[in-house]
């Protein structure tokens, strides 16, 4: 079975710019986060999203949003870049047991954003 | 809020020796993560915990959960130089909580 994918790879963008990474969970998994893993320091998390509604959100300002689509996949975008913006994003999905605990979270490979 | 420490931030070991990590959270997690991360790449899940007293063995690496100290830690035996890496764990409550992660090199 495929992992998690993400696309693009790597993407070079500059300040002010728009930007679209985008997602694709595990077959059978509606969970998906993304973080935002900047050189030198531990992912932090930016989104949840399950049954494409949004379950929580992170410290970050509203330039950042996602949605997720009837095929569990996701989109993250990001407005009016800023250098700060330059990071690995992840993404990872997750099923749910019944009950409501979510189980494991599996990592995607990443997008790579560098904002000039 | 949930926070995560690891120390040592930074570890030097010789080849052949023996090592621990430790990953201190602050609040109730519902499992906790150990993750090894190569320049440049993706996060490789290595541990999943659920329970106190957990421990899991993969290779030369260990990792063990106390979730009434709220401590983790990964034990690594006669450190080889493939070991070589960062090491993140991460506490769940929903989302991911990472600690600030350790750079492990391992030189003969």
């Amino acid at each position: 079975d495929a992992g998690v994918t993400q696309s693009p790879t790597h993407l070079i963008k500059t300040r002010g710019q728009h930007v679209t990474l985008r997602c694709s969970p595990i077959s059978g998994h509606k969970s998906v986060s993304w973080y935002q893993q900047v050189l030198g320091q531990g992912p932090q998390f930016i989104f949840q999203y399950y049954e494409k509604e949004e379950r929580g959100r992170g410290n970050f300002p509203d330039r950042f949003s996602a949605r997720q689509f009837p095929n569990y996949s996701s989109e993250l975008n990001v407005n009016a870049l800023l250098l700060g913006d330059s990071a690995l994003y992840l993404c990872a999905s997750s099923s749910y047991r019944e009950g409501g605990l979510q189980e494991t979270q599996y990592f995607g490979p990443g997008t790579r954003l560098l904002v000039l | 809020e949930l926070k995560v420490e690891q120390n040592p931030l930074f570890l030097s070991m010789q080849e052949g020796k023996n090592y621990t990590i430790y990953c201190n959270y602050s609040t109730t997690s519902d499992r906790l993560y150990w993750y090894r991360q190569d320049p440049g790449k993706s996060l490789e899940s290595l541990f999943v915990l659920l329970s106190n007293g957990a421990v899991k063995q993969e290779g030369r690496l260990m990792a063990s959960l106390d979730t009434k100290a709220r401590l983790s830690t990964l034990h690594i035996t006669a450190a080889v130089h493939d070991l070589s890496a960062t090491y993140f764990c991460a506490a769940s409550y929903g989302k991911l909580t990472f600690g600030q992660g350790t750079i492990l090199t391992v030189h003969p």
